[in-house]
């Protein structure tokens, strides 16, 4: 596609309830990253994938969340068992190659109540 | 991930007037990038750089690569009401992939 895109929107969810955020990017883009952004912050990194191997995920807050990238293309972020700090902007960015600057999509705001 | 140190954390400009903003790290990088984020949106790539010293132009916006690597500054010359938003700095090191992120300089341009 044109831009890097992501699904829902918005997402609002009760506690405890598993959610999966779906990032497609730009066509061709071998990197992918996930990133969390909280209100009035810089974005931090979450997880890396080059094609689809997960090549890091140092950065992932723990083992409720997981992503994967199956075909090299699309990418899922899951979050398992949601908990009210788990609310955020969660961004997707994918980038030609490791050391080019990203593209970055418009995010999924993820509501927790 | 690492915070980088940016300042200022906001600005209140004229139309017209330069302004320059800076981002410093504790670790060496050997990328440093500068976005661009509106109310709603992802940020936007401004300018990037790769090289100790660089300097690189887009347009009104003037970057630089410190030569310690360890900095890097943003400026803007003769500002317009659609610069308005917020400015981050980015910066990679040689051991990882994610990039670090300031917190950001929020840009406010009366006319």
């Amino acid at each position: 596609g044109a831009g890097v895109s992501q699904s829902p929107r918005y997402k609002v969810t009760k506690r405890g309830q598993d959610v999966a955020l779906r990032c497609d990017p730009i066509s061709g883009h071998v990197s992918l990253y996930w990133y969390r952004q909280a209100l009035g912050q810089g974005p931090e990194f979450l997880t890396y994938f080059n094609y689809e191997a997960q090549q890091d995920k140092s950065g992932l807050p723990n083992d409720r969340f997981s992503a994967e990238r199956p075909e090299g293309s699309i990418s899922t972020l899951t979050i398992q068992r949601t908990e009210q700090r788990d609310s955020a902007m969660y961004r997707c960015a994918s980038s030609p190659l490791i050391n080019y600057g990203y593209t970055f999509g418009s995010g999924t705001r993820l509501t927790v109540v | 991930g690492q915070q980088l140190n940016q300042s200022p954390q906001s600005m209140f400009i004229q139309e017209g007037e330069d302004v320059s903003m800076n981002c410093t790290s504790s670790s060496i990088f050997n990328t440093w990038l500068w976005y661009k984020q509106d109310p709603g949106e992802g940020p936007v790539l401004l300018i990037a750089l790769y090289k100790a010293g660089e300097l690189t132009s887009n347009g009104r916006l003037t970057a630089q690569f410190g030569i310690t690597r360890k900095d890097s500054f943003l400026n803007i010359s003769a500002s317009i009401p659609s610069d308005v938003g917020i400015y981050f700095c980015a910066g990679r090191s040689n051991s990882g992939y994610a990039l670090n992120f300031g917190k950001g300089t929020s840009l406010l341009v009366t006319p």
